[in-house]
């Protein structure tokens, strides 16, 4: 079955630095999703990357799919304290159901 | 527009209990999803729901929990009996028809405790 690993599985940097996730999948996608959950909270939806798309801004964030690596990451950049938390990738299988398979995620911690 | 909402956020049951978990989508999302969390782990689909229809219910245990979105009201996750092994959080997500959007919006969870 497809699953999404993400790594590293934790990550501490200064703030004003910036911060790369990475996610990789087994299966063909549809789209790949980037969730944030702050401690003990639901998830916040942060991008959409359709599997016909390589590149995708939001604000800080940048997405890139490399579906021939099957293969996401995602850069948070001039990160701060706020940015704490953990993000998880999400995949949405070609043919499937529309259910999201998601990783075990990235816990951020950006020091003040 | 409210977002999903799940009730109660908290609840704590006794083995051999029932629990019921209530989520309400968003307005104008036909499209109901249930996930469950454990701690330290990424969230596992559960079942993915449309009205009065359960379309695909390949990450339910087979026996003890059972869902419904009926045509009027919230979508239920039902757990009976409930065992220890069942504490984790329990996310709904809720997404609009086909062609509109592929993004799930996910509630505040709902998180079991079962002494």
């Amino acid at each position: 079955s497809q699953q999404g690993e993400e790594d590293p599985q934790a990550l501490s940097i200064q703030e004003g630095e910036n911060a790369t996730m990475n996610c990789s999948y087994k299966t063909s996608i549809n789209n790949l999703q980037w969730y944030r959950q702050n401690s003990g909270r639901g998830l916040v939806h942060l991008i959409l990357i359709r599997s016909n798309e390589r590149e995708k801004h939001s604000g800080r964030l940048r997405v890139t799919l490399d579906t021939s690596k099957k293969s996401s990451s995602l850069l948070i950049t001039a990160s701060r304290a706020a940015d704490t938390a953990s993000y998880f990738c999400a995949t949405d299988a070609k043919g499937g159901s529309e259910k999201l398979v998601f990783g075990k995620g990235t816990k951020l911690t950006v020091n003040p | 527009n409210a977002g999903v909402m799940q009730n109660p956020r908290h609840l704590v049951r006794r083995r051999g209990q029932e629990a019921r978990l209530r989520c309400s989508p968003m307005k104008g999302h036909s499209h109901v999803y249930w996930y469950r969390q454990l701690p330290e782990e990424g969230l596992k689909f559960m079942v993915y729901l449309q009205k009065e229809n359960i379309i695909d219910e390949s990450g339910m245990p087979k026996e003890r929990f059972s869902a419904e979105f009926p045509k009027e009201g919230p979508s239920i996750l039902r757990i009976q009996q409930v065992v220890r092994g069942d504490s984790a959080a329990y996310f709904c997500a809720s997404s609009p028809p086909a062609g509109v959007t592929d993004t799930q919006y996910f509630g505040p969870g709902t998180r079991l405790t079962v002494l």
